[in-house]
């Protein structure tokens, strides 16, 4: 079974620039989640969709933050315009409705100069 | 709200050595999961062994084993026969059975020690 694949590894971008990431989930999961981890700290949820629709995005800074999800299946994650404080790393998972936990991808690095 | 906390920001044991992990969780919830993930410095967050809150016997994957302590809201972690590739950093993780959202504590750096 394919793991959540998530692009790109790395990324460097200047501050006030746009940056997008992509999230393909486990197939068949219906829930999606977007984390940030800033270094050393634990993940912090950004937002969750149940297929197409956002359950939870009480935490995501919606003037420079953007999510979608299209089909109920990938992802994209745009920041416009970035901070430097938006760096940090930016993690997908998914997990099946009813049972086990979140999987996840490997993450997206982003730093902000 | 739900809240995770770990109060051990760090922990070093000696191979093939025991090690606990402590986790202690607040919520109002009677229905949850609770989760150990391992994250190695490749970063990608690895799920250890899962815990349904109405299952009374602790959950066992291999050499890792909880202790779960329902009416204390304890959760702890226990690594047997430690081996080197068990460095990392430890997330302890509460999951609500309403609404599927995942919380996470700060996270235990684990170091082995040959």
């Amino acid at each position: 079974e394919a793991g959540v694949a998530q692009s790109p590894r790395y990324k460097i971008i200047e501050k006030r620039q746009s940056v997008a990431f992509w999230c393909n989930p486990i197939s068949g999961h219906a829930t999606l989640y977007w984390y940030q981890q800033i270094l050393g700290q634990g993940p912090k949820l950004l937002i969750q969709f149940q297929n197409n629709g956002v359950v939870d995005d009480s935490q995501l800074p919606k003037d420079r933050f953007s999510a979608e999800r299209l089909k109920g299946v990938d992802s994209t994650l745009k920041i416009q315009p970035a901070k430097l404080e938006d760096s940090a790393v930016y993690l997908c998972a998914s997990s099946a409705l009813y049972r086990g936990g979140a999987f996840f991808g490997q993450g997206t690095r982003l730093t902000v100069v | 709200a739900q809240t995770v906390t770990q109060s051990q920001p760090e922990m070093s044991v000696q191979e093939a050595e025991t090690v606990t992990l402590s986790c202690t969780y607040d919520t109002s919830e009677s229905d949850y999961y609770l989760f150990w993930y391992k994250q190695p410095p490749s970063r990608q967050m690895i799920l250890v062994i899962r815990q349904e809150a109405y299952k009374q016997q602790n959950a066992t994957e291999n050499r890792f084993s909880v202790n779960f302590q329902k009416a204390a809201k304890s959760f702890s972690l226990k690594i047997s026969d430690s081996q080197l590739g068990d460095a990392a950093m430890y997330f302890c993780a509460y999951r609500s059975a309403r609404t599927y959202k995942y919380i996470f504590g700060t996270g235990t750096r684990l170091k082995v020690l040959a």
